[in-house]
Formats: C-alpha cells, structure tokens, sequence
C-alpha cells in the first residue's frame, strides 16, 4: 500500500525558504489520477490547505499563500515537493503531505493516505 | 473562497452517545465534501468522501449526509477511540477545512 513520508530541515531562520520532500513508496507518484497535496497544521490549530500537484503536473494553491508557494513533483525519485519562500514565526506548524484522490463527476473523493507530518520551525 | 464552518466547536460526551457534528459551506458545494478524524500527534485519517460515502476500513457507526451546503457527520453509538477532533474537507478549489470539532470525554 502506498505511504508518504516528509523530510526536510526542522529549523528554518525568518525570511529564508522553507522545503520539504513527501517521498512516495509502495506505488508510482505518475500512476493513476492522483492530486499531490501539502497541508499544515499549527500548534494547537486546525488544518490549512497549501496547495497540490497533479499527476500532469498541474497545480493548485492556496491563495493566501500563492505567492510564497512552489510545489513539484520529481517522478525519477517518486517524490513531491514544497518550498515556501520568505518565511516568518507564522509558518511554523506541522506540515503534512497527503494524497488527494481526485474527482469523478459530482464525487469528490477525498484525502486517503497521509504522511506522519513533520515539524517546521521558524526562528533565528 | 468558499468558507467552511462547523458546530458545535466541542462536544463532551459518553461512550454509547449518539454524536452529530454540522459543517456548513458559504455556497454550494454539491457533494465535494470529506470528513476526517484527527487524533493528537496524529495526521489526519479519511473517514467520509462524497459527504456520504464510508472509507474503506472506517467503523459503519460514522455516516455521512448533506450535499448543497448543509453536512452532517454523526457518530451513532460513541467508542472510546471515537475521543479526537473532526474536521469537514471541501474539495472546490482553493480547497479549505472547517475549523475543527473536538469530542470528549464527559
């Protein structure tokens, strides 16, 4: 069964570029009609959308982050990736990778196979 | 952006209790609605896609109703592993989650 797991630096300083890898096992990131997504969590609060990447390599963001966001995909190593630019105190959360499942008609499918999540935390 | 909103923002309950959370949509988003359960320290896990249609390998006392803007999760008889947060999923882009309902223990 397919499992995702993120990697990257746990302490990132103030105005740098925050990146994180969701490495891909147990299937092929550019089988199937799959949505790459990357979520957050900070501490003690709920859950926000960052944005996703289609098999096709299409993408998808938040608007409240656009313009800080890059997602892509590396289809040779099986694995997606976020960087967030400029980052501040606010950026600091768990972040999660999680396959999005997709659409069919008026069906949405949903989120069915979620990294552990790892924490990222903003401070010189 | 579509808004989500869910009620109530907690509940206490007991094991054997009957449990509904709402989740609104500020406009229509046909049945492009999921549910999760997240457990702390953990990701979150699918429990309901389509607004009604039951996760492979989720318990049958979790459902799932509503299409437009108005869902429901109920929980139909409470379990101790039941105790976590939930939270509804819409899937018309920008995607977004409700802000989260916590179930515990009364």
């Amino acid at each position: 069964q397919v499992q995702l797991q993120e990697s990257g630096p746990g302490l990132v300083k103030p105005s740098q570029t925050l990146s994180l890898t969701c490495t891909v096992s147990g299937g092929s990131i550019s089988s199937g009609s799959y949505y790459w997504s990357w979520i957050r969590q900070p501490a003690g609060k709920g859950l926000e959308w960052i944005g996703r990447i289609y098999t096709s390599g299409s993408t998808n963001y938040n608007p409240s982050l656009k313009s800080r966001v890059t997602i892509s995909v590396d289809t040779s190593k099986n694995q997606f990736s976020l960087k967030l630019s400029s980052v501040t105190a606010a950026d600091t959360a768990v972040y999660y990778c999680a396959r999005d499942r997709g659409y069919s008609s008026s069906y949405y499918y949903g989120m069915d196979v979620w990294g552990q999540g790892t924490t990222v935390t903003v401070s010189s | 952006d579509i808004q989500m909103t869910q009620s109530p923002s907690s509940v206490s309950a007991s094991v054997g209790d009957r449990v509904t959370i709402t989740c609104r949509a500020s406009q229509g988003i046909s049945s492009w609605l999921a549910w999760y359960q997240q457990k702390p320290g953990k990701a979150p896990k699918l429990l309901i896609y389509a607004a009604s249609s039951l996760q492979s390998g989720v318990p049958s006392r979790f459902s799932g109703s509503g299409s437009g803007t108005d869902f429901t999760l109920t929980i139909s008889s409470l379990q101790p592993e039941d105790f976590a947060t939930y939270y509804c999923q819409q899937a018309n882009s920008p995607l977004g989650f409700g802000p989260g309902t916590k179930v515990d223990i009364k």
